[in-house]
């Protein structure tokens, strides 16, 4: 199985700042990497596919690089809204294999 | 609308059976992968299987094959868990998800399964 480790586990920023949480991949995944916003209470919403591609309606201000094993998400301009966890996910091959998330709370 | 809505959860027995319902509305269920994912209290998502478009195939997770049976009904637009043998550490909320080869773009509300004597 494909191990995903996320950093950090918890994340207090302001609001304003730029925040940039990380996943890597026990092998390469070929850009197979999604993330997840879940606010709290509420089902996750795919915010990133395809390690960089926008899903649709999702805020121009959160981003998604990377490349084989290592990837990251980035939240621009933080908003009061964007306290939530958020998960990476990769698809590339089964099982399909979800980070251990991180939990955004704000200063 | 894209509308994902669970049924069937409750409390069961370790070793106990429970089937959970998925009801699809929206868009065209049987041109989709379907998946069901867990998330037990406190924890992570688990992905526990998905099924192809017309029903011929199904993937599980190492930790529920042979346990966990997918299905789906496309004349309906539902998708079914079943759930048997069933251990404590299966305590979770299940989510019905759709998969658009890109992610999974739509999530049910979860329905809460509970394993307990």
């Amino acid at each position: 199985d494909i191990q995903m480790t996320q950093s950090p586990a918890s994340l207090s920023a302001s609001l304003g700042e730029t925040v940039t949480i990380e996943c890597r991949a026990s092998e390469d995944i070929y850009n197979g990497l999604a993330w997840y916003q879940q606010k709290p209470g509420k089902s996750p919403q795919l915010l990133i596919y395809n390690a960089n591609s926008l899903h649709t309606g999702v805020p121009s201000r959160f981003s998604g690089s990377g490349s084989g094993t290592q990837y990251s998400l980035k939240i621009n301009s933080l908003q009061s809204e964007d306290v939530a966890s958020y998960f990476c996910q990769q698809y590339y091959d089964y099982p399909f294999t979800f980070g251990s998330g991180t939990k955004l709370e704000i200063k | 609308e894209v509308q994902l809505v669970e049924s069937g959860g409750g409390l069961v027995q370790p070793g106990g059976s429970l089937k959970l319902s998925c009801v699809a509305s929206g868009f065209t269920f049987r041109d989709y992968w379907m998946n069901w994912v867990r998330q037990a209290p406190g924890k992570t998502m688990e992905w526990i299987g998905d099924i192809k478009p017309d029903g011929s195939n199904t993937n599980y997770a190492p930790s529920v094959k042979n346990r966990f049976t997918i299905s789906r009904d496309n004349a309906k637009s539902i998708l079914y868990l079943q759930m048997s043998n069933m251990r404590s550490d299966y305590t979770a909320t299940y989510y019905c998800v759709r998969e658009s080869g890109d992610g999974f773009d739509y999530w049910g509300q979860g329905v809460m399964v509970t394993v307990s004597s």
